[in-house]
């Protein structure tokens, strides 16, 4: 069966550090892939999306990879602050861009 | 812009009985399409719905159903409440289309228990 692994359910890094997260999936072959913030109470937030046939994709302080042949993507803030603490979700996509398999989500602290 | 909007944002139902969650979907948005959000089995995919039309189905029993009207505004509805149905049901709105990798926007969700 789908599965999609976040790599911990919590990450703890220090403010300026960059925070790395990971996001393994089996029995899948995604057309794309896409990460979200979200916050307690709150639903999720799109933040940036990488394709199949793309390396990498970036965004201010944020970098995604996706590496079809390890199934795997990383997702990168770098000079991470406080206000990045949040849980992070990867989800993957097929087809019809609304059904998305999530994973757990890691949450992320950031300490000054 | 308005973003998608979800009533009521919080409700608390018996065992037994029905809910309806509605959904506003950012304004030129066609598909709607719905989740449930729980502690254990994390985000996971009800339904979908673009142009009235249901077109993709998630793994839930046929208690849980939808629709959506001509202005895109969409329902889901419970019928026979169990206490597993407590979750954060969270509704996403997509432009259009079948083009894969479109941005889907999140409502910030109606939390339901049930007692």
């Amino acid at each position: 069966s789908q599965k999609i692994e976040q790599n911990s359910e919590a990450l703890n890094i220090q403010e300026g550090k960059t925070a790395t997260l990971t996001c393994n999936y089996t029995n899948y072959s995604p057309a794309y892939l896409q990460w979200y913030r979200q916050d307690p109470g709150r639903g999720p937030v799109f933040l940036l999306l990488i394709r199949e046939n793309e390396k990498e994709k970036r965004k201010e302080r944020l970098k995604v990879t996706f590496d079809t042949t390890l199934k795997q993507s990383l997702f990168h803030i770098t000079a991470s602050q406080p206000a990045d603490s949040a849980t992070y979700l990867c989800a993957l996509g097929t087809g019809t861009a609304s059904k998305l398999t999530f994973g757990t989500g890691t949450r992320l602290q950031v300490t000054l | 812009k308005a973003g998608v909007t979800q009533t009521p944002r919080y409700l608390i139902k018996t065992r037994g009985q029905q809910v309806t969650l509605s959904c506003s979907p950012i304004s030129g948005h066609r598909s709607v399409s719905w989740y449930q959000q729980t502690p254990g089995q994390g985000l996971q995919f009800l339904f979908e719905y673009f142009s009235e039309t249901q077109r993709n189905k998630g793994n839930f029993p046929g208690r849980f159903s939808g629709r959506q009207f001509s202005n895109s505004r969409s329902e889901m509805n419970v019928s026979t409440l169990e206490l597993g149905d407590s979750a954060l049901y969270l509704c996403a709105s997509s432009p259009a289309g079948q083009d894969s990798g479109n941005t889907i926007y999140f409502g910030e969700g109606s939390w339901l228990t049930v007692v």
